[in-house]
């Protein structure tokens, strides 16, 4: 069955230093998301993506984060100055189409550890 | 009152035994519903989308309730596989917001030998 895959599976970083982290939808996806679950908490919504620009995205997703398509396989999101309440497992999402009752399928996780 | 609502459990169940959950949900324009299951840190997995008139997958049952806005999942015949935090998903609805998935807290489910 075809998966999400995210690189990397953990990424500790500095405090203020910028991270990038990286998915593979699954190949014939059109829109990409991203969410984020705070441990003990609830998965948040952060953003989604379609045709090369972002579609919609949540009051979380301020001017400190990015997404990008570079290529025509990956999808990173980008964290430009981290802080230490943007620990958290970020979820890579995607779905075949837009329809709304297309579900999201979701990559294993990065974790984000912040010092 | 919270976007997707449900009781956080835990439910303890021996194997074999039926279990149901409940979600309840405020945005009367939402139009997706689905049920993901979650295991220990790792993410999300589809379990089954939710449908008007209700349906069923094997072991387990949906029933959506749009009047109430109301979701429920039957699990019968409980194995210790199912171990694991069931989360009710719905999308926002609202124009500029229709892919934006609203997660329920989860509820916890341990079925015991």
């Amino acid at each position: 069955e075809p998966e999400v895959t995210q690189t990397p599976s953990h990424q500790v970083t500095q405090m203020g230093q910028e991270v990038i982290l990286r998915c593979v939808p699954i190949s014939n996806h059109l829109y990409f998301y991203w969410y984020r679950q705070i441990l003990g908490q609830k998965v948040e919504f952060l953003v989604s993506f379609y045709n090369n620009e972002i579609s919609e995205k949540s009051e979380i997703f301020d001017d400190q984060f990015s997404v990008e398509r570079p290529d025509g396989s990956n999808f990173t999101l980008k964290i430009r100055s981290t802080k230490l309440e943007d620990s958290a497992m970020y979820f890579c999402a995607s779905s075949h189409r837009g329809g709304l009752n297309q579900p999201q399928h979701f990559g294993d996780g990065t974790r984000l550890s912040i010092l | 009152r919270k976007e997707v609502e449900q009781d956080p459990g835990p439910f303890n169940v021996p194997e074999g035994a039926t279990v149901a959950f409940n979600c309840t949900y405020s945005n009367s324009a939402s139009q997706s519903f689905f049920w993901y299951r979650q295991d220990c840190r790792k993410e999300p997995k589809l379990l089954m989308s939710v449908y008007s008139s209700g349906n069923e997958d094997g072991r387990f049952t949906a029933q959506l309730n749009r009047a109430s806005q109301y979701i429920s999942l039957l699990i019968r015949d409980s194995k210790l596989s199912d171990s694991a935090t069931y989360l009710c998903v719905v999308n926002r609805g609202a124009r500029g917001s229709a892919r934006q998935l609203t997660f329920g807290s989860g509820t916890q489910l341990t079925v015991l030998p």
